[in-house]
Parts: structure tokens; C-alpha cells; sequence
């Protein structure tokens, strides 16, 4: 299993600033995505951060409003850039574990409000 | 392009009955996963139950089973002796198993709330 944790757990910013959501796993993990949760909604992915490649982004999401790092097998950030209320979301990490079975955990999520 | 349909937003049950949540899937692959995840107010990702496409037995945990129909492209969850506890947002979600390219897919959710 993997434990995953989220730093900030929630947040209040203003339009046109930038927050950066930590996640941080208790094993190393060669696959973690990025993902953003509406209210009462599923899950969109944003984007999968593999540990020394680029990160690789699904439809409708960039680099530029979305930049990822991956520094390492147990640490990734999300940055959410210019942010504007459209952005008011959570924001989920999450992880997949690929050895004798697949099984994908999450983190709590960030609860990012934009006013 | 693989899809997850949920077809019921909203359900309820009552404490102790059982319940049924429908999900079906398209896909061309033959080699997945199949998942349903619980999602509690605190808003933590649970995995529920985990099915691997190849295995014709339909898995079980605890007051948890799955009726797996792999042509039919159904997955359904059905909860036994439901509890309060219970009451969370449902996804069904899919992931095709290729190494350079595993993800999940997930549906749109069904809201299940247990009525004491």
C-alpha cells in the first residue's frame, strides 16, 4: 500500500496568483497523476508526472496553466498558474502501484477555492 | 476511446437492505482492470473491489461483490446488509493494462445515501 499526503489541505487565493500543491508518498512509486475533482463531480485527469520524463497531459490541460514537477520517486508538486474562479476545485494526487496487482491510492486532496 | 458509464446519479437503500449500483464500460482492449471506489464526505478515495478482466470469477470483499460480464461490458457493485456508513459517491473506473500508457478511467459517480 502507499500513503500520500497533500500539503496545502485546502486554500483561498485571489485571481491571477499561483498556488503549488505538494504531494508527498511513504514509497517510492514510479506513476502519479495529477487529477481535479468539481464539486459532486467525477474525477478529470490532468496529468501523469513518471519520475524523470515530462509529465504528460491529457486534452485540455497545459503545461503553461498547469506545470508539474517530479523530482524524485516520492515527491511531486502541481502548480495552478494565473488562476482565475473557473479554477476553484480539488485537486487530487494519486499514485499506482504496479507490482503484483494494480492498485491506484489518493491523497486527501487540496481544496482550492479562487476568489 | 474508453469510456465508463454510470447511469444512475442518485440511489438510496435502506439500512441492512442490499443495493445495486449499474456500470458499463467501452473499450476494445481485452487485458483490464475494472474498479468501483467509495468516496465518503471526508472526500478519501477508498478502493471497494478490484477485478481483473481475465478472471471469469466475479470478486468478492466482505459485504462487497461484483457481477462481472465481460461481453456484455457490465460491471455492476452490489452491497449486501448496507450500512450508514455506506453512504458515499460510487465511481466505477477502468484501466487497460499497456505499459507505457496506464490510467484510469473513471465514471461520473452514483450518489448512494443508506436511510436509517
Amino acid at each position: 500500500s502507499a500513503v500520500i499526503s497533500q500539503k496545502p489541505s485546502r486554500d483561498i487565493c485571489q485571481r491571477g496568483t499561483s498556488l503549488t500543491i505538494q504531494c508527498q508518498v511513504d514509497s517510492q512509486v514510479t506513476m502519479m497523476f495529477w487529477y481535479r475533482q468539481q464539486p459532486g463531480q467525477s474525477l478529470t485527469l490532468i496529468a501523469t508526472a513518471n519520475q524523470g520524463s515530462e509529465a504528460t497531459y491529457e486534452s485540455g490541460f497545459v503545461i503553461d496553466k498547469f506545470p508539474i514537477s517530479r523530482p524524485n520517486l516520492t515527491f511531486s508538486t502541481l502548480t495552478v498558474s494565473n488562476m482565475s474562479p473557473e479554477d476553484s476545485s480539488i485537486y487530487l494526487c494519486s499514485v499506482l502501484a504496479t507490482g503484483a496487482i494494480y492498485e491506484q491510492y489518493f491523497g486527501p486532496g487540496t481544496r482550492l477555492t479562487v476568489t | 476511446a474508453q469510456t465508463v458509464t454510470q447511469s444512475q446519479p442518485e440511489m438510496s437503500v435502506q439500512e441492512a437492505e442490499t443495493v445495486t449500483l449499474s456500470c458499463t464500460y467501452d473499450t476494445s482492449e481485452s487485458n483490464y482492470y475494472l474498479f468501483w471506489y467509495k468516496q465518503p464526505p471526508s472526500r478519501q478515495m477508498i478502493l471497494v473491489i478490484r477485478q481483473e478482466a481475465y478472471k471469469q470469477q466475479n470478486a468478492t470483499e466482505n459485504r462487497f461483490s461484483v457481477n462481472f460480464q465481460k461481453a456484455a461490458k457490465s460491471f455492476s457493485l452490489k452491497i449486501s446488509d448496507s450500512q450508514l456508513g455506506d453512504t458515499a459517491m460510487y465511481f466505477c473506473a477502468f484501466m487497460v493494462l499497456k505499459t507505457s500508457y496506464d490510467k484510469v478511467i473513471f465514471g461520473p459517480g452514483t450518489s448512494l445515501s443508506v436511510i436509517p
